[in-house]
Formats: structure tokens, C-alpha cells, sequence
């Protein structure tokens, strides 16, 4: 079956650090996907890793254990911008399945 | 244009009525994809098309849904005998290539109210 776990909602402050975890089971893995979505918008990408290890990408970073079904979000320096939905989706064998997303709330 | 289009953005429509959705993909991507969601949770997939052919319908909740790409671009969504339940944000995607490693292309979504 595949199943895609993340934290329903989060709240940090601004300037802070947040980890946004998600773990994993699916059939067929081809690279997970991390997506920001803004309230009534479409789905952006952020984020793409398909090897283990930490990737960076300015104050956005996303981390991958395969064999632990794990991944993880990080972002730095907050801003109240980044108040959105915060979309894990996995790459199964012909498609992107996401998760329910996280909605994080930034506050000042 | 330059990004995933959708038409229309709002649909209100009866209860038993059908409708269609429309979606025209970037430019050049081979690989097309409708999702919907609802409020408060992830997109869930419909179905996905590789070209002109359907190479994943497994999405589909019934038969009421049905979906084409007759040139290998544009995309219609139709559902027939509308229900309340049908009703959610619609979203289309496109992507370079056929296999899911590489980014998708949302578009801003048909949000779809059935009365």
C-alpha cells in the first residue's frame, strides 16, 4: 500500500528554524518531492532528492533516508511568506503521490 | 503562455449535471496529470497521461470520471452526474519526459462546487 505521513500543522516564529518531517511506504520509489502551497494556489516546487543525504538550496533544505522511509524539510531564517503548506509527495513507479501536508503558521 | 492553464477557474454546477474541465500543459511536456483536492488535504491522484494515451487511470474514483488527450496537449476532465462529494479543487500538472522524477508543473486548479 502507500502511505505518506507529516504533522497536520506546525507554528514557529519568525527568523526562527523548522523541521517539517515526513516518513514513507510506498511501492516503487523514484525521488521524493518537497512542494510549498500557499492558500488557494497551486502546488510548488521546492525541493527534489532521490540519493541519501542533505540537500541545500538557500535557506530551504530537504533530507532523504531512503532506507529509513524518512524525509525532512528544513527551513531557515523564517519569514512570514513562508506560512503555507508544506507538500511531501513521493515519485512511484508513473506518478507523484503526496502526502496530506503540513500546514505551518508563522507568526512574528 | 508559459505556465500550466486552466479553464475555468470557478465551476458551480447542479447536482446530476456534467461538466468538463479543461487543461493546457507546458508547451513540449509529454507527461500530463490531474489531481484533486479537497480542503485541508493533499492532492489525490486521478489519472495520467503519457502522450496521448492514458498510462494510469487507477485515480479514477468511478466510471463517471473520464478523461482525454486527443493531440497529445490539451487535456479535458469530464465528469458525468455530478455529485456533492465531486466537489474539490481540481488540478492539472505537467512534466518534462513520463517518469516521475522530475518537477511538476501545477496549474492554479478548477475549484468545482456541486449544488
Amino acid at each position: 500500500g502507500q502511505n505518506i505521513d507529516q504533522p497536520t500543522e506546525m507554528t514557529a516564529t519568525e527568523g526562527a528554524i523548522v523541521q517539517i518531517n515526513c516518513t514513507y511506504q510506498t511501492s516503487g520509489f523514484n525521488g521524493l518531492f518537497w512542494y510549498q502551497q500557499h492558500a488557494g494556489e497551486a502546488p510548488t516546487f521546492l525541493s527534489y532528492n532521490v540519493l541519501d543525504g542533505l540537500e541545500e538550496k538557500g535557506r530551504f533544505s530537504s533530507f532523504l533516508s531512503r532506507s529509513k522511509g524518512y524525509s525532512y524539510l528544513l527551513l531557515k531564517e523564517l519569514q512570514m511568506k513562508d506560512s503555507a503548506s508544506y507538500l511531501c509527495a513521493v515519485g512511484g513507479t508513473d506518478k507523484l503521490i503526496f502526502g496530506t501536508g503540513t500546514r505551518l503558521q508563522v507568526f512574528p | 503562455g508559459a505556465g500550466v492553464s486552466q479553464t475555468p477557474s470557478n465551476k458551480v454546477t447542479e447536482k446530476g449535471k456534467y461538466v468538463e474541465l479543461r487543461c493546457d500543459p507546458i508547451s513540449g511536456h509529454t507527461a500530463l496529470y490531474w489531481y484533486r483536492q479537497s480542503l485541508g488535504q493533499g492532492p489525490e491522484f486521478l489519472i495520467y497521461f503519457q502522450g496521448t494515451g492514458a498510462a494510469d487511470d487507477s485515480g479514477l474514483p468511478n466510471d463517471r470520471f473520464f478523461a482525454v488527450r486527443p493531440e497529445g496537449s490539451v487535456s479535458t476532465l469530464k465528469i458525468q452526474r455530478t455529485e456533492r462529494g465531486d466537489s474539490a479543487v481540481y488540478l492539472c500538472a505537467s512534466s518534462l519526459g513520463g517518469a516521475p522524477n522530475t518537477e511538476a508543473f501545477f496549474g492554479q486548479g478548477t475549484r468545482l462546487t456541486v449544488v
